[in-house]
C-alpha cells in the first residue's frame, strides 16, 4: 500500500518570506501523480499544485513550486513571497494512474502541515 | 458555481441512528468519491465509484453503503452510526485534471 509521509505537523513563516513543506513517499508504481492541497480554516480543499511523475520538470504555479526527486520519493512544496492567506493546512497526496482517461484517482493523503504566517 | 454540494453541513446522531449524506456535482465528471477526516490526520477514502453503475470500496469502508443515483448524484449511508464515525465527510469529484470537493459535513455521533 502507498504510503505519504509529512514530518512536519506545524511551520511558521514571516510574511513576505519563503518556506518549503516536505513530504515523501512510498509506492512502487513507476508513473503516478503527486498533489499538494490547502485546507483553510473554512475547510476547503484547494488543489494548489499537481505533478505527474513522468514529467521531468517542476510543476510551478505563481508563488508555489515544488522540488519533486523521484529517486528519493520526495516532493516538497515552496512557498514564495509568503502571505497571510496562506496560513493553513496543507496536505500532500499521491494517486496511481489507475484509469486517467476517466479521470478516476485514488487519492492517498498525508497528515498534513499546520503553516502559520507571522505578519 | 458549478461544483460539487453537500448535505446537510452538520448533523448530530445518537449512536445507532441511521442516515444518508447527499452528494451532488454538476460539474459532468465521471468519478466520485466519500473521504473521512479525523483529527491530526489526512482524509482517507471510504468509497468511490469510478462510473456511473459502479462502486468500490476504499480505505475505510466498514460501517458505511454507497449508491451512485445517476452520473451527478452519490451518497453515504451509515447504518447503525457509531461514535468511531464521529468526522468530517467530504465528497469529491474529478476529471483527468483532478478533484473537486465539496465542503465537507461535520457529523458527530453521541
Amino acid at each position: 500500500a502507498q504510503t505519504v509521509t509529512q514530518s512536519q505537523p506545524e511551520m511558521s513563516v514571516q510574511e513576505a518570506e519563503t518556506v518549503t513543506l516536505s513530504c515523501t513517499y512510498d509506492t512502487s508504481e513507476s508513473d503516478y501523480y503527486l498533489f499538494w492541497y490547502k485546507q483553510p480554516p473554512s475547510r476547503q480543499m484547494i488543489l494548489v499544485i499537481r505533478q505527474e511523475a513522468y514529467k521531468q520538470q517542476n510543476a510551478t504555479e505563481n508563488r508555489f513550486s515544488v522540488n519533486f526527486q523521484k529517486a528519493a520519493k520526495s516532493f516538497s512544496l515552496k512557498i514564495s513571497d509568503s502571505q497571510l492567506g496562506d496560513a493553513a493546512m496543507y496536505f500532500c497526496a499521491y494517486s496511481p494512474i489507475l484509469n486517467s482517461g476517466a479521470g478516476s484517482y485514488q487519492l492517498t493523503f498525508g497528515k498534513g502541515t499546520k503553516l502559520s504566517v507571522i505578519p | 458555481n458549478a461544483g460539487v454540494t453537500q448535505t446537510p453541513k452538520f448533523q448530530v446522531l445518537k449512536t445507532g441512528q441511521s442516515m444518508t449524506l447527499q452528494c451532488a456535482q454538476d460539474m459532468n465528471h465521471n468519478s466520485m468519491y466519500w473521504y473521512r477526516q479525523d483529527p491530526g490526520m489526512g482524509l482517507r477514502l471510504i468509497y468511490y465509484s469510478a462510473s456511473e453503475g459502479t462502486t468500490d470500496k476504499g480505505e475505510v469502508p466498514n460501517g458505511y453503503n454507497v449508491s451512485r443515483l445517476n452520473k451527478r448524484e452519490f451518497s453515504l449511508r451509515l447504518e447503525s452510526a457509531a461514535p468511531s464515525q464521529t468526522s468530517v465527510y467530504f465528497c469529491a469529484s474529478s476529471d483527468r485534471y483532478g478533484y473537486t470537493f465539496g465542503s465537507g459535513t461535520r457529523l458527530t455521533v453521541v
